[in-house]
């Protein structure tokens, strides 16, 4: 089992580009999650997702959508970086009320 | 909204034990759980509690629940370098609509090991 899988790693944006974070779990786990982590601040909610065809706002959505139209992927995107995105993003999976778990993480610089 | 609160910065001589203290602020909550950051890679969780436990132990690891006071603790014994990490606390509500609200995160506690 691979967990959970997040590309790319690493990945520097203009202002006003465009991009998707890709997210995949192989543990079959029905809901699925993207938090980012600014220094200081803890890990915010962006979206969630309990199903495939299902998502839902978190705390911090504005700037991002997701999608979900396979129970193993739910990527985010973003449609015109702003450099108020520079952040760690992670996306997490669980299976229902179980604990997350958690991808490595990509690290994405907006300048 | 939930609010979970922790210190960001706790400091330990290497063998001694480590107390990372977090308090949260409703009482809804069904479990709560530890995480562990190593720099530069994703959380890994270290251990949860079921709101209806006071205590749970697991190798060098104590977690204290005080519901009452909405006060959970973790002990590390005979703390050690690869030790050296940020421990989140993390909080996660009743699931009140069918639905999943994931969890509410502290800051994150760094812990700092002295040789």
């Amino acid at each position: 089992n691979a967990g959970v899988t997040q590309t790319p790693k690493f990945r520097i944006l203009k202002i006003g580009q465009s991009m998707t974070l890709q997210c995949a779990q192989d543990m079959n786990h029905n809901y699925m999650y993207w938090y980012r982590q600014d220094p200081g601040m803890g890990l915010k909610l962006i979206y969630y997702s309990v199903g495939a065809g299902i998502t839902d706002k978190g705390e911090v959505p504005n700037g991002y959508n997701v999608s979900r139209s396979t129970t193993e992927d739910f990527p985010l995107r973003l449609e015109l970086a702003a450099p108020s995105q520079t952040s760690v993003y992670f996306c997490a999976s669980s299976y229902s009320q179980s604990p997350l778990h958690f991808g490595n993480g990509t690290r994405l610089t907006v300048t | 909204g939930e609010d979970v609160e922790q210190s960001l910065f706790l400091s330990v001589r290497e063998g001694d034990s480590s107390v990372i203290n977090c308090t949260y602020t409703d009482s809804s909550s069904t479990y709560l759980y530890w995480y562990k950051q190593e720099p530069g890679a994703g959380l890994q969780l270290l251990t949860y509690i079921f709101s209806n436990m006071d205590m749970k132990q697991d190798q060098r690891l104590t977690v204290l629940l005080n519901k009452k006071d909405k006060h959970l603790s973790l002990r590390i014994a005979d703390t050690q370098t690869g030790d050296s990490a940020i421990y989140f606390c993390a909080d996660r509500l009743r699931d009140s609509g069918g639905g999943a609200d994931g969890l509410t995160f502290g800051k994150g506690t760094h812990l700092i090991i002295q040789p």
